[in-house]
Order: C-alpha cells, then structure tokens, then sequence
C-alpha cells in the first residue's frame, strides 16, 4: 500500500509570490491533514479536510488556504509569501474515524 | 487547551544504554497521547499511542511509554539504545476525537543522540 505522496519534496519561491502544494493520501483515506514546522515554532496544526469540507483549523492567517477533491488529494496554498512562511509542510492522511494519521514526507518550502 | 512540554530539547547516551525522554501535559479533558519520531528529511511516524487503555503503552521498535495521571506525565523509554534511534522524537497530546481524527498538540521535540 503506498503511503502519504507530498510533491513537490523541495520549493524555493520568491517573497510576495504564492505557492501550492500537494499530497495524496493513503488510499482509503478520506481525511488529510496539514502541519507546518519550524526551527522557532515547532509543529503546528494548520487545518484538517474530510470528504472535500474543512473540519478543524488551526490559528493561522487567511493566507493559508485549502482544499480537498473527491478523490481526497489535497492541496494547500499560501498566498503573499513572507520569509517566515519558509517550512517544513507535512501531511498526514487517515481514515477519518478514532484513527491515527500517517506522514508523508513533507514538502521543504524556502522564501527567499 | 492542550499543551505538551518535552523537557531537554537534546538526549545524549550511550548504545546499550537506557533511553529516558520526558513529556508533560496539561489537558482540561481526558487525554490522548501519542509520541511520534522524525528522522532526517522524513516525515512523522507514530511510535505509541495512549487512549485511555491500559496505562503502559508498548510501541514500535522495543520503546513503551506510561501514563501516570497524578503526574501528568507520558515518558518514553528504552531498555538499550541502538545506534538507529538517534533521531528527533516528539510527545503530543490530543482531545478524545469523538467521531472524528486526532488533532494533536505537538511538544518542541527531544533530539536523541548516540554514542557508540
């Protein structure tokens, strides 16, 4: 079974510019989640889709947007790029259900 | 609100020796816990999991971990460290999901490191 896809692995983008990225859950898995870690804030809980609809999300600015299709690949866009947005962005997918989230390994975003 | 505090943001010991990394939580429900590793490059891969079984935890990779309430407290241990566990190991604490996915709060991370 293949595991949580995130493309691209590595991004460098320009301040001002906007970015997309992708993941493609476990097959299955009908929820996808999105983290974002930092050296100085650590791991951080950006929003969670569930059948194509935002279930939770954590306390970031509009900025930072989403959206899950029907197949359930999910993509995160970041609008007005800052420096501080440079990351590490995971995703996680899972079942949806009581159930634990697996990783992908994450897309390495630079701003410069 | 959840938090999770990870005390010594790096671990240093021996191979063969005991791994010992600590977590501490605050929760205003019941918990549910989890510690998660993350090696170089990689993604997350969940070690163990608490959900309000039974308080030892057994996981992957010979590590286990117990919850002791009185303590608020979910540590991760190992008998005898192996060079391939040097890796970046975090605690994080979740609401129960009721119905839906764990949201977790991740602590800052324990770097495991060792020596040969």
């Amino acid at each position: 079974k293949a595991g949580v896809t995130q493309t691209p692995r590595y991004l460098i983008k320009t301040r001002g510019q906007q970015v997309t990225l992708s993941c493609s859950p476990i097959s299955g898995h009908r929820s996808v989640s999105w983290y974002q870690q930092t050296p100085g804030q650590g791991l951080q809980f950006l929003f969670e889709y569930f059948s194509e609809t935002q279930r939770n999300k954590g306390n970031f600015p509009g900025r930072f947007s989403g959206r899950q299709f029907s197949n359930s690949r999910s993509e995160m866009n970041v609008s007005t790029l800052e420096l501080g947005d440079s990351a590490l962005y995971l995703c996680a997918s899972s079942p949806g259900t009581d159930s634990e989230a697996f990783f992908g390994q994450g897309t390495r975003l630079t701003v410069v | 609100a959840q938090s999770v505090t990870q005390l010594g943001s790096h671990v240093s010991v021996s191979e063969g020796a005991l791994v010992l990394l600590r977590c501490n939580y605050s929760s205003s429900v019941p918990p549910y816990l989890f510690w998660y590793v993350q090696y170089p490059n990689q993604g997350l891969q969940l070690l163990l999991k608490y959900t309000s079984a039974a308080t030892l935890v057994k996981g992957i990779n010979g590590f286990e971990a117990e919850f002791k309430k009185s303590e608020t407290s979910f540590h991760l241990t190992k008998p005898s460290a192996h060079m391939s566990d040097a890796a970046e190991y975090f605690c994080a604490v979740s609401p129960p999901p009721s119905g839906g996915s764990y949201i977790p709060t991740f602590g800052r991370g324990t770097s495991l490191i060792v020596h040969p």
